[in-house]
């Protein structure tokens, strides 16, 4: 069954700061792996999805590496802001999502 | 505007009774999802649906019920067998299996 972990749980920072988020999976056989954010009580917002074929992918100030071999995928937020404060989320697709519990981030202005 | 609607968004059922939660989605997707969320805890797969008429249980299906009769329509019933339903119930969908998933709004589910 895979397992995914996210560390830190929470994490927080002043503005302007790099963030750098974590996930590990246990099993690399994946199709792909997407990162979300969810604001309190709201639904999940997709903000990147690499395919096991890529290394990484980027939108804006994010970038997600991935790197099947070791299980791990990262997630950079450049030059952190207070509306970057939120839950993100990675989840990987070996057919059905598997979800990490976690980072909640608080970005301090 | 598409999208994944869920509704209502909050919920409130006393112990016994049997309450149903709704998801639409004007996507044009295949593929159905519910998943459950708990305070701490990553998404929990309850049951989903690949094509019309017919779905699968997820890692949590005790306790739930789902139909899909329509593409756009995939509601999710949570029985009284259910012994802990207050969550957070979130719905999504996706054009295939192996693509880009999508979340509707959430469902906050609390049993009084």
């Amino acid at each position: 069954k895979q397992e995914v972990t996210q560390i830190p749980a929470a994490l927080s920072v002043p503005e302007g700061e790099n963030l750098v988020l974590n996930c590990s999976f246990t099993d690399s056989a994946i199709y792909n792996l997407q990162w979300f954010r969810q604001d309190p009580g709201k639904g999940l917002t997709s903000l990147l999805l690499i395919q096991s074929s890529q290394r990484e992918q980027t939108s804006g100030r994010l970038n997600a590496s991935l790197d099947k071999s070791s299980g791990r995928s990262t997630l950079y937020i450049a030059a952190s802001q207070p509306g970057d404060s939120a839950t993100y989320l990675c989840a990987v697709n070996d057919y059905k999502l598997s979800f990490g519990a976690g980072t909640t981030v608080t970005v301090r202005a | 505007d598409g999208g994944i609607t869920q509704s209502p968004k909050y919920l409130f059922r006393k112990e016994g009774q049997n309450v149903t939660l709704s998801c639409e989605q004007n996507l044009n997707h295949d593929a159905m999802y519910w998943y459950r969320q708990d305070p701490g805890q990553g998404l929990r797969l309850i049951y989903y649906s690949q094509i019309v008429n017919d779905f699968q249980k997820g890692d949590i299906a005790e306790g739930y019920s789902v139909s899909r009769e329509k593409k756009e329509s995939f509601p999710l019933t949570v029985t009284s067998a259910q012994k802990n339903p207050t969550a957070f119930y979130l719905c999504a969908s996706i054009p295939d299996g192996i693509n880009e998933q999508f979340f509707g709004p959430g469902t906050r589910l609390t049993v009084l």
